[in-house]
């Protein structure tokens, strides 16, 4: 079975400052995705980044990163230069292998960060 | 384009009724999946859809029905509804081009059952 594990509750970062979000992973399966998510206070799930299990590079999206390290299976989002409208609920979520055919998403249980002035 | 929506934004609903609640997707993608959010927590799998008329379960189908009639619509209807089933509903599709495909979702619909 997959598992997901976001240790960090909650998070305070300062504006302009990095922040790095801890996601590690569990699963058997040599092929994978990983991706993260932004839930901000309206609710909805915005897209942020994803990384292949078999991407030899980090992958980058703006102002977002994900540091990858397969052998100790962690997948942690790193913001560069906060900014208030970063003040969210971030999911870390890995993506099924192809031999289950249905490719869900399995969700950890969120990290809220909170960028302060 | 209006990628993936939802319907309605908000329902509260008495033990034992029952409800639909519409998803629709406009992206011609095959992949549609149910999931629900409870409160801090992360989003679980209800039921998904690899095409029209093809679903299957997915963590926790119970008290939950789905269908597939064509490719732009997925709705989950809920049957005798219970407190249990206070949650979020989101809706989300995603395309079939490879491993990368992204789920895309819609905004929720947030449920209360008393």
């Amino acid at each position: 079975a997959q598992k997901i594990t976001q240790t960090q509750p909650g998070m305070f970062v300062q504006e302009k400052e990095a922040v790095t979000l801890d996601c590690t992973y569990d699963t058997s399966d040599p092929s994978y995705g990983l991706f993260w998510y932004k839930q901000p206070s309206s609710g909805e799930m915005i897209f942020l980044i994803y990384q292949g299990s078999y991407d030899q590079q980090n992958a980058t999206e703006g102002r977002y990163s994900l540091n990858f390290q397969k052998a100790r299976k962690s997948a942690n989002l790193v913001i560069s230069a906060s900014q208030l409208g970063d003040s969210a609920m971030y999911f870390c979520a890995m993506r099924e292998g192809s031999d289950t055919g249905r490719r869900a998403l399995t969700f950890g249980s969120g990290t809220r960060l909170q960028v302060q002035p | 384009n209006a990628g993936v929506t939802q319907t309605p934004k908000f329902r509260i609903l008495k033990i034992g009724q029952s409800m639909t609640l519409q998803c629709a997707q406009d992206m011609n993608h095959n992949y549609m999946y149910w999931y629900r959010q409870d409160p801090g927590m992360g989003l679980k799998l209800i039921y998904y859809s690899v095409g029209a008329g093809i679903t299957d379960k997915g963590e926790v189908p119970n008290g939950y029905n789905v269908s597939r009639s064509t490719t732009e619509d997925f709705p989950l209807r809920l049957e005798l509804a219970a407190p249990s089933q206070t949650s979020v509903y989101f809706c989300a599709s995603r395309g079939d081009r490879g491993p990368s495909d992204t789920q895309y979702f819609g905004p929720g619909t947030r449920l209360t059952v008393l």
